[in-house]
């Protein structure tokens, strides 16, 4: 079935400090969505990507949709200690025959702390 | 406020007994979703539903059951016949539309079964 595969697995950086996360795909995407966690609470939706090479910014947040659909990049600026949680990548491959599902699949998930 | 309430938010039971996690939603969204997390893992879907009366298995549905009698609720019931049941439940709903794939999740409902 498929697959994602989402890098790194974690990540300690200093407060201010850039971050960049990225989640591949052997077969192409539809969709991708990148999700925040924090500790206990379910996951919140960040950004949204519909288009192949599509660019979108949530304030400090920067997400792209790669342009051969296989892959996705989440960009986090200047990263301050609320930044802290687990960045999971989700997407929705090609529809099967006539069915459309709304199933999503999810990466293993990034798991960022900042240090003060 | 719109959104999506999971009840209990702490869950304990005893091995053998079956418990049923709550999941409302007054989004009016059409699709409702189970997932199941484990520590230092991804979300797996347990099971999924389109429509009211109808839903369909996930990747991991053994040992697990659902309903869906209403647009805004859609019960899981954990059975005694899950091997592994302690785990973090998370709920999330979508709306059915071709152009939108966003799911949006609910506080989850931590179980733990001795």
């Amino acid at each position: 079935g498929q697959q994602l595969n989402q890098s790194p697995q974690s990540m300690f950086i200093q407060e201010g400090e850039d971050v960049s996360m990225n989640c591949t795909s052997s077969s192409i995407f539809n969709t991708w969505l990148w999700y925040k966690q924090d500790p206990g609470e379910g996951p919140v939706l960040l950004i949204a990507l519909y288009k192949a090479g599509e660019l979108t910014s949530n304030g400090r947040l920067t997400a792209q949709f790669g342009i051969t659909r296989k892959d996705s990049f989440l960009n986090i600026s200047a990263s301050i200690p609320s930044d802290v949680g687990i960045y999971f990548c989700a997407g929705r491959g090609r529809r099967n025959g006539s069915s459309n599902t709304g199933k999503l699949i999810f990466g293993q998930g990034t798991t960022l702390q900042v240090k003060p | 406020d719109g959104g999506i309430t999971q009840s209990p938010k702490y869950l304990f039971r005893k091995e053998g007994q079956n418990v049923t996690l709550s999941c409302e939603q007054n989004l009016n969204h059409d699709a409702m979703y189970w997932y199941r997390q484990d520590p230092g893992q991804g979300l797996r879907l347990i099971y999924y539903s389109q429509i009211v009366n109808d839903f369909q298995k996930g990747d991991i549905a053994e040992g697990y059951s659902v309903s869906r009698e209403k647009k805004e609720s859609f019960p899981l019931t954990v059975t005694s016949a899950q091997k592994n049941p302690t785990a973090f439940y998370l709920c999330a709903s979508s709306i059915r539309r071709e152009s939108s794939y966003e799911q949006y999740f609910g506080p989850g409902t931590r179980l733990t079964v001795t």
